[in-house]
């Protein structure tokens, strides 16, 4: 059964830093492309970054580049979102997603308030 | 960016009659690979969003076959044959044609 777990979310001041965790099980992490997408309360979907599978390759929403750093440990099958320089409006959950996008974790809230 | 809209934007539906959801896209939506990645999900109040409909018309396992996607080009459209109570939620396309990928603004479905 393919599993997507997130960790790390919790309250942070505008400014602070956070580091999301994505830990995977039930097939080959390391041959699948992975993303970030977020959900401010009560709005829509929205992409944030995606990585290759061997992590070669990295993408950014404008709106989070130079912010935000993607990336992986195929070794440990986690996928990670630090993010740094947050703002009021980082504020959602965060999901992570398998590429192919059928296969999306529960999510973990982020809360950037001071 | 690629900009999805869909109509409506909420959906007042009666159990048993049919419901539709339109998608439009900015761009065309086929790949270098000949495919189309515009997909459909589906999302219940405090769930994750499920994919419902890949690549345009292809169902995803356990989906109901009351669920059905067809489009080509920029216009797009889920169908319920037969709305169930189960289907109350949020409809939203999404292409993952150009990136960033990007989603519609969601159709609200409410009985």
């Amino acid at each position: 059964e393919v599993q997507l777990v997130e960790s790390g979310g919790g309250l942070v001041q505008p400014g602070g830093c956070l580091r999301l965790s994505c830990a995977v099980s039930g097939f080959t992490f390391s041959t699948y492309w992975m993303h970030w997408v977020r959900q401010a309360p009560g709005k829509g979907l929205v992409w944030v970054s995606r990585i290759n599978s061997d992590g070669s390759t990295t993408n950014y929403a404008d709106f989070v580049k130079g912010r935000f750093t993607i990336s992986r440990d195929n070794a440990k099958n986690t996928l990670y979102l630090q993010m740094n320089s947050l703002r009021a409006e980082d504020t959602a959950v965060y999901y992570c997603v398998r590429g192919g996008v059928e296969f999306w974790g529960q999510g973990t809230l982020v809360t950037v308030s001071s | 960016d690629v900009v999805m809209t869909q109509s409506p934007l909420s959906l007042p539906v009666t159990l048993g009659q049919p419901a539709s959801i339109s998608c439009r896209s900015s761009q065309g939506l086929v790949y270098s690979d000949g495919n189309t990645y515009l997909h459909w999900f589906q999302q219940r109040p405090g769930q994750s969003p499920r994919r419902l409909i890949y690549k345009v018309s292809n169902r995803d396992s356990g989906v109901p076959d009351r669920f059905s996607g067809s489009g080509s080009g920029t216009d797009f459209t889920l169908k319920i044959s037969r709305v169930e109570a189960e289907d109350v939620g949020i409809y939203y396309c999404m292409q993952g044609t150009h990136w960033p990928f990007t989603f519609g603004p969601g159709t609200r479905v409410e009985i």
